[in-house]
C-alpha cells in the first residue's frame, strides 16, 4: 500500500512568489494535515482538511490557505513568501473518524526554501 | 489551544544506558498521546502511544508513561543502540483530532 507522498520533493522561491505544495493521503485516508518544520521548532500545527472541509487552523497569517479535492488530495498554498517561510513542510493522513488508533501517517515532506 | 512542552531539547547517552524525555501538556481534555521519532531525512513515525485511561504502556525497549493528574508524560528508552539516534517529538490530541506537537528532543546515542 502506498504511503503518503509529497510533491515537489524541493522548491526554491524569491520573496514575495507564491508556493504550492502537494499531497495524496493513504487511500482510504479523508483527513489531511499540514504542519511546517522550521529548524528547531518542532512541527508546528498549520491546516487540516477531512471530507473536502477546513475544520482547523494553527496560528499562520492568512497567507497560508489550502484546500482539499473530492479525492481527499490537498494542496498547501504560500503567498507572499517570506524568508521565515523556508521550511520542510510535512503532510500526514488519518482514516475516516474514530476508525484506527488515531496516528497519524506523514509523507517526506517537501522543502521549501525561499531566497 | 494546545500548548506541549518537552525537555530536552538534546540528550547525549552511552550505548546501554537509559533516556528519558519528559513532555508537558497545558489542555486537561487531551486524550491521546503519542510519540514520533524522526530519523535524519526521513519521516516523522509513529513509535508507541497511550490514552488517557491508562497510566503506562511498555513495547520493549521504550515505555511511555501518564500522569493526568499533573499533566506530564514521559518516554523511557532502555539499553540505548546507536539506531535511537534520531529526533523524538511528544505529542496531544483532544478531541478535535488536532494534534500539538513538542519541540523535538534530539537523542545522540554514543557508541
Amino acid at each position: 500500500e502506498a504511503g503518503v507522498t509529497q510533491s515537489p520533493t524541493h522548491l526554491i522561491k524569491t520573496r514575495g512568489q507564491q508556493a504550492t505544495l502537494r499531497c495524496s493521503p493513504i487511500s482510504g485516508h479523508t483527513s489531511v494535515y499540514w504542519y511546517q518544520q522550521a529548524l528547531g521548532l518542532g512541527l508546528q500545527f498549520l491546516l487540516w482538511y477531512d471530507e473536502g472541509e477546513e475544520r482547523n487552523r494553527g496560528n499562520f497569517p492568512p497567507r497560508f490557505s489550502g484546500r482539499q479535492f473530492p479525492n481527499y488530495s490537498s494542496e498547501l498554498n504560500v503567498n507572499a513568501l517570506e524568508l521565515e517561510d523556508s521550511a520542510l513542510y510535512l503532510c500526514a493522513s488519518r482514516p475516516r473518524g474514530l476508525v484506527g488508533t488515531g496516528e497519524l501517517f506523514f509523507g517526506e515532506g517537501s522543502r521549501l526554501t525561499v531566497l | 489551544g494546545e500548548n506541549v512542552e518537552q525537555h530536552p531539547s538534546t540528550l547525549s547517552v552511552q550505548e546501554g544506558d537509559s533516556a528519558v524525555i519528559k513532555c508537558t501538556y497545558s489542555d486537561s481534555a487531551s486524550n491521546y498521546f503519542p510519540w514520533y521519532k524522526q530519523e535524519l531525512g526521513k519521516r516523522p513515525q509513529l513509535i508507541i502511544d497511550i490514552r488517557s485511561n491508562v497510566g503506562e504502556k511498555k513495547d520493549q525497549r521504550i515505555a511511555v508513561t501518564l500522569n493526568k493528574t499533573a499533566k506530564h508524560f514521559s518516554l523511557h528508552i532502555t539499553e540505548t543502540q546507536p539506531e535511537d539516534s534520531a529526533v523524538y517529538f511528544c505529542a496531544a490530541k483532544t478531541n478535535d483530532y488536532k494534534l500539538s506537537f513538542g519541540a523535538g528532543t534530539t537523542v545522540t546515542v554514543r557508541a
